[in-house]
């Protein structure tokens, strides 16, 4: 079956400017997963969501990144005003039960903000 | 602040030789316990998982990671490596409903 997919896989914007990341899941999968990973380090946990319930978002860096999971399924993850420290790829995972289970990860969207 | 850490951020070792990465974490109450796998060009894969149980897990691959709570590790280990396993691998643990992860150790495989 399907994976996790990512779209856009590569984006480059420029400073100020707002972005918009796709990630769908596995179909069923209740638990979404966003995760910033800068070059050589671990993922950075960004926000998590069941179903379209937003339960956790504590590891947004600033109030420009934004989450939304409307339908519970397909999730978007916004950047407003892009800065370059906002250069990173950006992971989205998905589970069937929460952190405990298996989480199935995308490809990533590696955003370059000049 | 709780951490993970991953003291190598890289390994080198020879074709069929045995292999152990090394993962330590910071914290005194129960933890669950990850290995993820990074193939080159590839997305993270589960290699294996503690929640509960037996401290010696085995993985995808022939991996497997032992719980050593007094030590608060949990280190991956291999008896016998192949080119295949070249890849970046990381340990998570979750804590609280917070996932943290390592940084990484990437494994060379020589010939």
């Amino acid at each position: 079956g399907a994976g996790v997919s990512q779209s856009p896989r590569y984006k480059v914007a420029k400073r100020g400017q707002d972005v918009a990341l796709r990630c769908d899941p596995i179909s069923g999968h209740v638990s979404l997963f966003w995760y910033q990973q800068a070059l050589g380090q671990g993922p950075e946990f960004l926000t998590y969501f069941q179903n379209e319930a937003q339960l956790d978002k504590s590891g947004l860096p600033s109030d420009r990144f934004f989450a939304e999971r409307p339908e519970g399924s397909v999730s978007t993850l916004k950047i407003q005003r892009t800065q370059q420290e906002d250069s990173a790829v950006y992971l989205c995972a998905s589970s069937r039960d929460g952190y405990r289970g298996e989480q199935y990860f995308g490809p990533g969207t590696r955003l370059t903000v000049t | 602040a709780q951490s993970v850490t991953q003291l190598d951020s890289q390994v080198p070792v020879f074709e069929e030789a045995p292999v152990e990465l090394r993962c330590n974490y910071s914290s005194s109450v129960s933890v669950y316990l990850f290995w993820y796998v990074q193939y080159p060009n590839q997305g993270l894969q589960l290699l294996l998982k503690y929640l509960s149980g037996s401290t010696l897990v085995k993985g995808i691959n022939g991996f497997e990671a032992e719980f050593n709570k007094s030590q608060t590790s949990f280190h991956l280990r291999k008896p016998s490596v192949h080119i295949s396993d070249t890849a970046e691998y990381f340990c998570a643990v979750i804590l609280d409903d917070k996932i943290i992860f390592g940084k990484g150790t990437r494994l060379h495989i020589l010939p």
